[in-house]
């Protein structure tokens, strides 16, 4: 059973451009979350994507945008980089039901470095 | 706003029993789960508590007290491989968690 999986692992991007990082979620799962995680702290959520709609958002400007897609995986677009934006990118799927929290697994996350 | 606290960093010795605290502060409260991340490594799921009390999972367990805002997690039988960031982290509504900065664990021989 594969879990979440991530791509790219690694990536350098300097200041004003826009990058996209992808995202499969684990089998049976229909949600996908994405956080940013700066070194030495806990992840920051950004935003979460169900039936291919952002259905909550976190602190995050508008450059920070997604896409979910009808097989459930998931993209972040990030345009007009900035320094600040180097961090461990994160996503998270779970099964969306009815009542109670959804636990949230992670995949092994996109480094992104911004020059 | 939201919060949690736990503390910077925890020293143990192998074969100890250590406990992480996390007190939080939160508009709105779903549970609290805990995660572990090695360096490097994605956050891996450990346990999440609902409701009041004790969950326990192999050498793991986890408490929540909503009364206090707060909960633990107890870490026994401590093996060189527990040595990584714990995380506790709280449902703020059913989609997003909020995590706290971290507790960096160090386990010695």
């Amino acid at each position: 059973d594969a879990g979440v999986t991530q791509s790219p692992t690694h990536l350098i991007k300097t200041r004003g451009q826009q990058v996209t990082l992808r995202c499969s979620p684990k089998s049976g799962h229909d949600t996908v979350s994405w956080y940013q995680q700066a070194l030495g702290q806990g992840p920051q959520f950004i935003f979460q994507y169900y039936e291919e709609e952002e259905r909550q958002r976190g602190n995050f400007p508008d450059r920070f945008s997604g896409h979910q897609f009808p097989n459930y995986s998931s993209e972040l677009n990030v345009n007009a980089l900035l320094l600040g934006d180097s961090a461990l990118y994160l996503c998270a799927s779970t099964r969306s039901r009815a009542g109670g929290a959804d636990t949230q697994y992670f995949g092994p996350g996109t480094r992104l470095t911004v020059l | 706003g939201q919060s949690l606290e736990q503390p910077s960093e925890v020293t143990a010795v192998e074969g100890a029993i250590v406990q992480i605290n996390c007190t939080y502060q939160t508009s709105g409260f779903y549970g609290l789960s805990w995660y572990q991340q090695h360096d490097g490594g994605a956050p891996t799921f450990l346990s999440y508590n609902a409701l009041d009390g004790l969950e326990e999972t192999g050498r793991f367990s986890s408490f929540l007290s909503r009364s206090d805002s707060y909960g633990y997690l107890l870490l026994q039988e401590l093996q060189m491989k527990d040595s990584a960031s714990y995380f506790c982290a709280a449902y703020t509504g059913r989609r997003a968690l909020t995590f706290g900065s971290g507790t960096r664990l160090q386990v010695q021989p």
